[in-house]
């Protein structure tokens, strides 16, 4: 079965702890996408990718790092910059090209500061 | 003025009624639109995409686009309790630097009651 698989499902962090979200697809998609979610709020953009070694920052970049080195995986760092990290945060992944798809999303991660 | 713009929610509507849900958008040359439904505590699923002027039904899901007025809305009709969600607009839209990308809404909380 074809998705996005992200780990762990629930994660929680320290102060002053830098954390990775993990983001697994095997859809052969070319373009993946770091959400966060805020209860009661929509989906914000924190870093997004088109192709592999390449990375762009989205609207909430700061306290976040990316990497793509590979098609299949996106990991998502939270460093210890990130003042407020506890959120659920999602992947996601779409083919490119001049016909959009839409996202397809994984199962997200809720990080819980401690 | 927000990008992509819901109904202010929440929304409660009676089982067997008609829930109409509806979205504006800031770009005038956006193509593409989706409709998501995300239950609580999980991940957005694709439930509906629409590309030209008009109605696409699928089911009891019927989604509207009419691009001229920059509006895309979605009827549930014959609801049910199961379909008590938030129900997320996005909107493929051209960015100048990154190329296009799905902008999302802030989503509209529906409550289906029994």
């Amino acid at each position: 079965d074809g998705g996005i698989t992200q780990s762990p499902k629930y994660l929680f962090r320290k102060e002053g702890q830098n954390v990775t979200l993990s983001c697994e697809q095997n859809l052969n998609h070319d373009a993946m996408y770091w959400y966060r979610q805020d209860p009661g709020q929509g989906l914000r953009l924190i870093y997004y990718s088109q192709i592999v070694n390449d990375f762009q920052k989205g609207d909430i970049a700061e306290g976040y790092s990316v990497s793509r080195e590979k098609k299949e995986s996106f990991p998502l760092t939270v460093t210890s910059a990130q003042k407020n990290p506890t959120a659920f945060y999602l992947c996601a992944s779409t083919e490119t090209g001049a016909h959009s798809y839409g996202y397809t999303f994984g199962s997200g991660t809720r990080l819980t500061v401690v | 003025q927000k990008e992509v713009e819901q109904n202010s929610g929440p929304l409660s509507v009676p089982e067997g009624a008609i829930a109409s849900l509806n979205c504006t958008y800031s770009d005038r040359v956006s193509q593409s639109f989706f409709w998501y439904r995300q239950y609580s505590g999980k991940s957005p699923e694709l439930i509906m995409s629409i590309y030209s002027n008009g109605d696409k039904e699928d089911g009891r899901f019927t989604a509207q686009l009419n691009k001229a007025s920059q509006y895309v809305s979605l009827l549930i009709r014959d609801s049910q309790p199961s379909d008590s969600a938030t129900y997320l607009c996005a909107v493929n839209m051209l960015r100048e630097t990154s190329g296009s990308r799905l902008t999302f809404g802030e989503g509209t909380q529906l409550t289906v009651n029994p």
